[in-house]
């Protein structure tokens, strides 16, 4: 079993749609959690960052985390096309030191 | 502009040929990383490093080889590449741990 799930899509949807993109994970002791984009023929752009469980909203994302569950989710209000990229969570027991990634989520908003 | 800068962008060599990825940073982060991307695998760390003269592994190792002499630049050395090493890589740093990673914009590494 992989220490971070995360269902690669593809996900289309159409513009100003509120999008839900989700991981799982196993392992406990992971307190830092991570969204990246990542656009095509680019480098992971951090989005949201949050420490242990709760909410954080940033603009039109928010990023929530549940560790009763070992699940998190990134949610993006109001899509815009500029928003299609691929999605990739990542989660760490001490910080940046190892990052465990899921293997990223496609998604793509039609105009 | 704070950056992390990775050169070449693309490199295709042939099995055997040593070769070096370099990475340089901007930031005064302390800390350093070097990812692979391969597909359906996500991305997998292959060394870091937490200061000059400290780096360690990470879970895909085996074949690679760096080095942190100063704090902006973390080589990466693939001192006898072979076809598995084909891949997307990725230099990364941050500040102590904290803020996640800043990554760079990736070689693309085919060996023949």
């Amino acid at each position: 079993q992989k220490e971070v799930e995360q269902d690669p899509g593809p996900l289309s949807v159409p513009e100003g749609a509120i999008v839900s993109l989700n991981c799982t994970y196993s392992n406990s002791a992971f307190q830092y959690f991570m969204w990246y984009r990542q656009y095509s023929r680019k480098g992971p752009e951090l989005l949201m960052y949050t420490y242990s469980s709760g909410n954080k909203e940033d603009g039109r994302f928010t990023a929530q985390v549940d560790k009763s569950s070992k699940y998190i989710s990134l949610f993006i209000r109001d899509s815009q096309p500029s928003d299609s990229a691929t999605y990739l969570c990542a989660m760490s027991e001490t910080g940046a030191n190892n990052l465990f990634f899921g293997t990223g989520t496609r998604l793509t908003v039609i105009p | 502009e704070a950056q992390v800068t990775q050169n070449p962008r693309y490199l295709i060599t042939v099995t055997g040929k040593k070769l070096t990825v370099t990475c340089s940073q901007n930031m005064n982060h302390e800390y350093m990383s070097w990812y692979r991307q391969d597909p359906g695998l996500g991305l997998r760390q292959i060394y870091y490093s937490m200061n000059v003269e400290v780096t360690d592994k990470g879970d895909v190792p085996e074949g690679y080889k760096v080095s942190r002499k100063e704090k902006r630049n973390f080589p990466l050395i693939l001192e006898s590449p072979s076809p598995n090493q084909t891949s997307l890589y990725f230099c990364a740093s941050s500040e102590a741990g904290r803020r996640g990673y800043t990554f760079g914009s990736g070689t693309r590494l085919t060996v023949v």
